[in-house]
């Protein structure tokens, strides 16, 4: 157990649709990070959050959207959703000034 | 571009068989080169972070070894229940993303 805790663990919903992924890093740990991992690209680095503030961004399509709220736990919002967005979703955190990142259980979600 | 090649993309062994898995990177300045187990439908499992060439790594019967172009994850005397997905990482120029190769898959069968 990493101490990163995901949920919901699944999701299937309609293409169109929205859903909310949320994320609490382990205890102590500042930074959250998102990732999508499908079957053809791997894991894919989204976005990263630092104390609330956004740190970085990767390949994040703009119909995602996420934020850190104060008590750190982090929030992937998935909007306009279409079938190629069916996927694990994966939270990740670190400690401050460590680049070791510790993964969470995931979300898998099914869009039909 | 920064990129992480691992290989082979899948290898069986038997128990007791030793193997490496190899994982290849270009990277400027690399911020740490990173090792995770996955199970099927889990997330990743942290397993060693290397950062200088030369620096070994051990945990049970796997080591990680690390030169200016490639890590190797040794097995040694594997078991069934070492069979799961390896992947390697390297951190990004900016130190925050973890850049990802597409992992090898070990079975092991006992």
């Amino acid at each position: 157990d990493s101490g990163v805790t995901q949920t919901p663990k699944h999701l299937i919903t309609a293409t169109g649709q929205r859903v909310t992924l949320r994320c609490s890093p382990r205890s102590g740990d500042l930074s959250v990070y998102w990732y999508q991992q499908s079957l053809d690209q791997g894991l894919q680095f989204l976005i990263q959050y630092y104390n609330g503030e956004e740190r970085a961004k990767g390949n994040i399509l703009e119909r995602f959207s996420a934020q850190q709220f104060p008590d750190l736990h982090s929030e992937l919002n998935l909007s306009s959703l279409e079938l190629g967005d069916s996927a694990l979703y994966f939270c990740a955190s670190s400690a401050p000034v460590q680049e070791t990142q510790y993964f969470g259980p995931g979300t898998r979600l099914l869009v039909l | 571009e920064d990129q992480v090649t691992q290989s082979p993309e899948a290898l069986r062994l038997q128990e007791g068989e030793s193997s490496s898995l190899n994982c290849s990177y270009t990277v400027s300045g690399l911020r740490g080169l990173f090792w995770y187990r996955q199970d099927p439908g889990k997330g990743p499992e942290f397993l060693f972070t290397l950062y200088s060439a030369g620096e070994e790594k051990e945990k049970e019967r796997l080591k990680a070894t690390l030169t200016k172009k490639e890590s190797f994850l040794h097995i040694t005397a594997p078991k069934p229940e070492d069979s799961a997905t390896y992947l390697c990482a390297t951190g990004d120029q900016a130190g925050t993303a973890l850049i990802f190769g597409k992992g090898t898959t070990l079975s092991v069968s006992s």
